[in-house]
């Protein structure tokens, strides 16, 4: 089946710095990749659309220039976290739309925590 | 508004009892219907969807799902649960064609009694 991995997985880093998150899809071409926020006992949130060649499209409340979204290719799309703060503390999950199959396919998820 | 609902925060059933997670759906369109299940600091795996067709679709892991558009339900059945299932499991909606994101329900968590 369709696979996309995420990376890292766990990443701790200090109040001000900046964090990449790597999303791949393995098996298939995804023009269409979605950055999603979960906390605690929550469901997912959508932050923003990634698609393939443009700007992403952040849905509303969410910081474009705090969450730098890049989808440079048809199988990686990367979140910025910039001068990350405790509150950005949370899991963060992609995935990866198969156009074929009209199915996103989800990654395995990364838990940031800011100190 | 286009939503999804599911009801029931937490379930626990038994081991070898049969499980129905419950999910409600409001949508202006024909809705695709998914469910995805999460273990414990894991991403989502797709258990099941629904496109057309048989309302009435098998998945993985022994799961089948109902969708019956009269009362905007597409609940998840098993008719015997294992330990390995209890996880937290999410119903989703979105629309077709290439575009355009899901719509999730806030979960049911699922725990299993030996």
């Amino acid at each position: 089946g369709a696979v996309v991995s995420q990376h890292p997985s766990w990443v701790i880093c200090k109040s001000g710095t900046s964090v990449k998150i790597e999303c791949r899809s393995l098996d298939f071409q995804a023009t269409t990749m979605f950055w999603y926020r979960q906390f605690p006992k929550q469901s997912l949130m959508l932050m923003a659309t990634s698609n393939e060649g443009s700007k992403a499209t952040y849905e509303q409340g969410v910081e474009k220039d705090k969450f730098l979204i890049n989808h440079a290719s048809l199988t990686l799309s990367t979140l910025t976290v910039t001068s990350a703060h405790p509150e950005d503390s949370s899991f963060y999950i992609c995935s990866a739309r198969s156009t074929a199959k009209n199915i996103q396919y989800f990654g395995a998820g990364t838990r940031l925590s800011v100190l | 508004a286009q939503s999804v609902t599911q009801p029931d925060i937490h379930i626990t059933v038994s081991e070898g009892a049969s499980l129905e997670l419950r999910c409600n759906y409001s949508y202006g369109a024909t809705p695709y219907l998914f469910w995805y299940v999460q273990s414990p600091g894991q991403g989502l795996q797709l258990l099941l969807k629904y496109f057309s067709g048989d309302t009435l679709v098998q998945g993985i892991k022994g799961f089948e799902a109902e969708f019956k558009r009269s009362q905007s339900s597409f609940n998840l059945r098993k008719p015997s649960v294992h330990w390995s299932d209890a996880a937290e499991y999410f119903c989703a909606v979105g629309p077709g064609g290439s575009q355009g994101n899901l719509i999730f329900g806030k979960g049911t968590k699922l725990s299993v009694k030996p």
